[in-house]
């Protein structure tokens, strides 16, 4: 498809599962986000992808929280031992580089449940 | 650093009436700041963006937003309210030197029919 697509769309898990998240950005974009979106709060930068620079993981919240993208294609972010803190929807963006960059296409989401 | 606030987590508006969303920004260099729409189960659209240029902005569905460097502020307005407006909105900054944007708490706009 044309846009950002995220899977799974829902996500039920118990306490201390480990969950993966996938993010398919759009094709060509080169730069990746992902965000974390609590109930009824704004978007809370967790990481940035660019090119096959170093991410910046600097908002990741702890280190059960890491994410891996493979040259400019899919992203994935795990969730180790999950906490019912964890329980929120994980947005992902990818945008062109250069002058375009600042503009970010979002996936719908992952809802996460942590029972 | 930069980050945004944005004013009232709650707006109602009746169906034909003006639409005020107010965003406040801090940046210590020249900002680009951006407005989203996110519909129920949906991810966030782009509405509107400034970056260099003519202050105000026109977006889609009738939006349009102006800078003030003045008052640090970008404010979203619409003219007149449709129902299809109703969603939650958020207001965005980023350097124009730098890779991270940061968003605002967001305002959720209802429309009173």
């Amino acid at each position: 498809g044309a846009g950002v697509s995220q899977s799974p769309s829902n996500k039920v898990t118990e306490k201390g599962k480990d969950v993966e998240l996938r993010c398919d950005p759009i094709s060509g974009h080169t730069a990746l986000y992902w965000y974390r979106q609590r109930l009824g709060q704004g978007l809370e930068f967790l990481i940035y992808f660019q090119g096959n620079s170093a991410p910046d993981k600097s908002g990741l919240p702890s280190d059960r929280f890491s994410a891996e993208r493979t040259g400019e294609s899919v992203s994935t972010l795990t969730i180790q031992r999950t906490q019912q803190e964890d329980s929120a929807v994980y947005l992902c963006a990818s945008s062109y580089t250069g002058i375009l960059k600042n503009i970010q296409y979002f996936g719908a989401g992952t809802r996460l449940s942590v029972l | 650093a930069q980050s945004v606030t944005q004013l009232g987590s709650h707006v109602s508006v009746s169906e034909g009436a003006l639409v005020l969303l107010r965003c406040n920004y801090s940046s210590s260099v020249p900002p680009y700041l951006f407005w989203y729409v996110q519909y129920p189960n949906q991810g966030l659209q782009l509405l509107l963006k400034y970056t260099t240029g003519a202050t105000l902005v026109k977006g889609i569905n009738g939006f349009e937003a102006e800078f003030k460097k003045s008052e640090t502020s970008f404010h979203l307005t619409k003219p007149s309210a449709h129902m299809s407006d109703a969603a939650e909105y958020f207001c965005a900054v980023s350097a124009n030197t730098g890779n991270q944007f940061y968003f605002g708490t967001g305002t959720s706009l209802t429309v009173i029919p």
